[in-house]
Formats: C-alpha cells, sequence, structure tokens
C-alpha cells in the first residue's frame, strides 16, 4: 500500500471550509484514494473516494494533483458534527482491508 | 438508509471467558470485515470473510479467533479464551461488491472489555 502522511492535527471555524491535505508521493496507478472518518470511537464512515479526477459528494469534494502525489479533502461548511479523525487512505479496488494509519484530529470551532 | 448493527454495545467478561460478537451486516453485501481498535490507538484489521471463507487476515487473528456467518443474516467473531489485550472496539464491516472502490461501511462497535 503507498504510505500516506496526514498532519496530527487542524483546527477549523465552524461555517468555514475545512481543507485537509493527504501527502501519498508512493501512489500507483491503479490506487484509490478513501477518505473516512471517525467520530469519538464510532465505527468509521466512508466520505469520498477518487483515482484522478477531482470527485464532490454531498458529504465533501476531493482534489487529486495532476501527478497524484497529493490531495486535499474540503468540508465546504465544516459544522461542529464534523469535529472527527480524518483518515486519507490509498488503496487498491476490490476486496483488501482498510489500513488505518493515525489520521487528523479535525476540531470544528464554534 | 441500510446500516450494519452491531450486539451487544458493550460486553464486559473475565479473562479465559469465550465471547461471540454479533453482526448482521447489509442485507445485499457480500463481503464482510472485522477490525478492532484499542484505546487510543489506529483502527486494526482483523479478518475478511466472503463466500464463506476466509479471504484474508491479519497477525492479530490467531487461533483464538473464529468468524461465522451461521445463517443469510448475522456475522460472528468468537474468541475462545479471551486475554486482558482482548479488551477494545470491535468494528464489523460489509461491502458490496467486488471490483471497482473499495467503499466499506462499518457498525457502531461492540466495547469488548476483560477483567
Amino acid at each position: 500500500d503507498a504510505k500516506t502522511t496526514q498532519p496530527p492535527s487542524m483546527d477549523c471555524a465552524e461555517g468555514r471550509a475545512a481543507n485537509l491535505p493527504c501527502n501519498h508521493s508512493t501512489i500507483s496507478g491503479n490506487e484509490y484514494v478513501y477518505w473516512y472518518r471517525q467520530i469519538h470511537s464510532q465505527g468509521p464512515q466512508y466520505i469520498i473516494h477518487g483515482l484522478k479526477n477531482n470527485e464532490t459528494n454531498e458529504m465533501a469534494s476531493l482534489i487529486i494533483t495532476e501527478d497524484r502525489k497529493s490531495s486535499t479533502l474540503i468540508l465546504p461548511h465544516a459544522t461542529l458534527r464534523d469535529t472527527a479523525v480524518y483518515y486519507c487512505i490509498v488503496r487498491v479496488g476490490g476486496d483488501y482491508k482498510l489500513s488505518f494509519g493515525a489520521g487528523t484530529t479535525v476540531t470544528v470551532r464554534a | 438508509e441500510p446500516e450494519v448493527t452491531q450486539t451487544p454495545s458493550h460486553q464486559v467478561t473475565q479473562m479465559g471467558q469465550e465471547v461471540i460478537l454479533r453482526c448482521v451486516p447489509i442485507s445485499n453485501h457480500l463481503y464482510f470485515y472485522w477490525y478492532r481498535q484499542i484505546l487510543g490507538q489506529k483502527v486494526e484489521f482483523l479478518v475478511s470473510f466472503y463466500n464463506n471463507e476466509i479471504s484474508e487476515k491479519s497477525e492479530i487473528f490467531d487461533d483464538q479467533f473464529s468468524v461465522e456467518r451461521p445463517d443469510g443474516s448475522n456475522f460472528t467473531l468468537k474468541i475462545r479464551s479471551t486475554k486482558l489485550e482482548d479488551s477494545a472496539m470491535y468494528f464489523c464491516a460489509s461491502r458490496e461488491t467486488s471490483g471497482g472502490y473499495n467503499e466499506q461501511f462499518f457498525g457502531p462497535g461492540t466495547r469488548l472489555t476483560v477483567l
């Protein structure tokens, strides 16, 4: 699996966009970028994934650089309920385990 | 919206006892997983299960652990003789299809406390 690097923590003001970076410089051509989050010891929750194009869904946007060596998860209007640990995971598709790192602890402040 | 459910939410047991953690995956899902998270540590993969057999397991998943899909809905994790270090949150996850991206849906977890 490609290794990912994320900042350990970041703060964000409620209502503002939260931009979460992830470096994955050793990513292979067939590896996807997945984002999950875990709210206070609950089960991890899938957010979004992408291969090389930018993606958007109802939760977030994912911007992947052209060389695919880094990506940014954007929470467009952060709320207090978005306070969580966010995990960037790089993996091929298919039936494979998810390998969670330490992630980024995001604290949204009022 | 369909979701993965797990029971019990909290299980307390004595060291050496057997425990069974239960999961009901999303009904049309075919791939099933168990993960665990020791307090303050990372989420760790234990085992994946497809077509009534284990497809991958980690080093943590030793002979004390077993998984079963006894009927069309439940997916269980059994720990035969619990140790203090088995205390953790255990998460079940399921996935719909093969190929494509790897979106796994996680349950809320079972907190296992071994005394």
